[in-house]
């Protein structure tokens, strides 16, 4: 089975901190995604990226940065937390190429910024 | 990507088929038709998608209209466990980095 896994389920920081969001895949996926999800909003694209080194920006990419040193690992980085950034983060990957169809999710990490 | 319209919310009793509409009327035709459920408190999972033909597999049916400007979603037999939000989302296959753009989707309630 596919797994997609995120560092942390809840997360608490206070704002202006460096805050890092961690997501592992273990299926050799090419794309990776991150979403953040709000009430009445719903998913949200943050960043994809759909090869190592390679980003690029979702609907809502400011605040934010992302890494992908590894095929398998895709980091979210929030440069200073703000409390606007308080929500659910969900991780997702997805194999490469133009028949790929199944997006797998992670469990999500729930950030509160104080 | 072409932007889906869903209701905000219905509602069946269990054991009853439960159908999920869902309109996309500027869909293109490299355009295929994404259907995701989110559980409470966990990740959206997928379900079923299709271009133009009707598909089934052990989770629902999708039934996509003849202009393909509209899709139904069905599960025939409706559990508690499929109290969720439903996600349809049209995208293009071309392209290695294609992506699924999510809209607010539609919340299905089981009533007992």
């Amino acid at each position: 089975d596919v797994k997609v896994t995120q560092s942390s389920r809840y997360l608490v920081k206070r704002t202006g901190e460096k805050v890092f969001l961690e997501c592992v895949q273990d299926m050799d996926h090419e794309n990776m995604f991150w979403y953040r999800q709000d009430p009445g909003l719903g998913l949200r694209l943050i960043y994809f990226s759909y090869d190592v080194k390679m980003k690029e920006k979702g609907d809502i990419p400011e605040g934010y940065s992302v890494s992908r040193e590894k095929k398998e690992r895709f980091s979210l980085i929030l440069e200073s937390a703000s409390t606007n950034q308080t929500s659910m983060y969900l991780c997702a990957s997805r194999m490469g190429g133009p028949m790929s169809n199944e997006q797998f999710f992670g469990p999500g990490t729930r950030l509160t910024v104080l | 990507d072409a932007k889906t319209t869903q209701p905000p919310s219905m509602d069946c009793a269990e054991g009853r088929a439960a159908n999920l509409p869902c309109n996309h009327s500027t869909i293109s035709g490299n355009e295929y038709v994404y259907w995701y459920r989110q559980i409470h408190s966990q990740g959206p999972q997928y379900i079923i998608h299709g271009l133009k033909n009707n598909e089934t597999n052990e989770m629902a049916s999708l039934i996509i209209t003849e202009d393909r400007k509209s899709s139904t979603l069905i599960l025939p037999h409706a559990t508690l466990r499929d109290t969720a939000v439903y996600y349809c989302i049209v995208r293009a296959n071309t392209g290695a980095n294609s992506k699924l753009t999510f809209g607010k989707g539609i919340t299905l309630s089981v009533r007992p």
